[in-house]
């Protein structure tokens, strides 16, 4: 199981480009999130899906749009990037039966120039 | 929509010393409580979690209570060593698989 796969490590953008942050999991979950991450702000929601087909927003959506067509990727795109996207992004899958565990992927760190 | 609040920012502590980090929620329908360990350039990982209908549970050197009426919970790392020294990340959720309303962050450092 390679659990939670994210590509790229590391990106660089320039305001007003767009791009996809590519997001993986082979462990057949259902629930799919991503996260970013700003120093001294923990970790805030920007979308999640429930399963295949079904998306919605979390607390910080604006910017952000994702879609879920199987139950392994859920890509993230940035419509039109801005130096305030510049963060660290996560993506997580959650274990739906006893545990619970929300897994994580490696991340991608994205700078907005 | 829930609001997570942790405390410290930061916590120092003497190798096996004790550290204890708090947090309190907002929405009383929360239900699931799962800390987080976060190491420099790493990923964030589960390191325990309690739901709403137990009030204390314990794996090794790692514990964390919770306190409905009050709406707090709190994670004790005992015994601590310098592989303690990490972001720790509280969260609440009202599902145990749904959304995740995390804390800031305590960064700790144990010092030999």
């Amino acid at each position: 199981n390679a659990g939670v796969t994210q590509t790229p490590k590391f990106q660089v953008l320039k305001t007003g480009q767009s791009m996809t942050l590519q997001c993986a999991q082979d462990m057949n979950h259902e629930y799919m999130s991503w996260y970013r991450q700003d120093p001294g702000m923990g970790l805030r929601l920007i979308h999640y899906s429930v399963g295949a087909g079904i998306t919605d927003q979390g607390e910080v959506p604006n910017g952000y749009n994702v879609s879920r067509s199987t139950t392994e990727d859920f890509p993230l795109r940035l419509l039109s990037a801005a130096p305030s996207q510049t963060s660290v992004y996560f993506c997580a899958s959650t274990d739906t039966g006893l545990a619970y565990e929300q897994y994580f992927g490696p991340g991608t760190r994205l700078t907005v120039t | 929509g829930e609001n997570v609040e942790q405390h410290p920012s930061t916590l120092s502590v003497q190798e096996g010393d004790s550290a204890v980090i708090k947090c309190t929620y907002s929405d009383s329908a929360s239900n699931y409580f799962p800390w987080y360990k976060q190491e420099l350039g790493k990923r964030p990982q589960l390191i325990i979690d309690i739901r709403s209908n137990v009030g204390e549970k314990k794996d090794q050197r790692i514990a964390v209570t919770l306190n409905k009426t009050a709406k707090h919970f709190s994670l004790h790392i005992t015994e601590t060593q310098p592989e303690d020294s990490a972001v720790y990340f509280c969260a609440a959720s009202k599902d145990s698989w749904g959304k995740l309303q995390f804390g800031a962050g305590t960064q700790v450092v144990v010092t030999p």
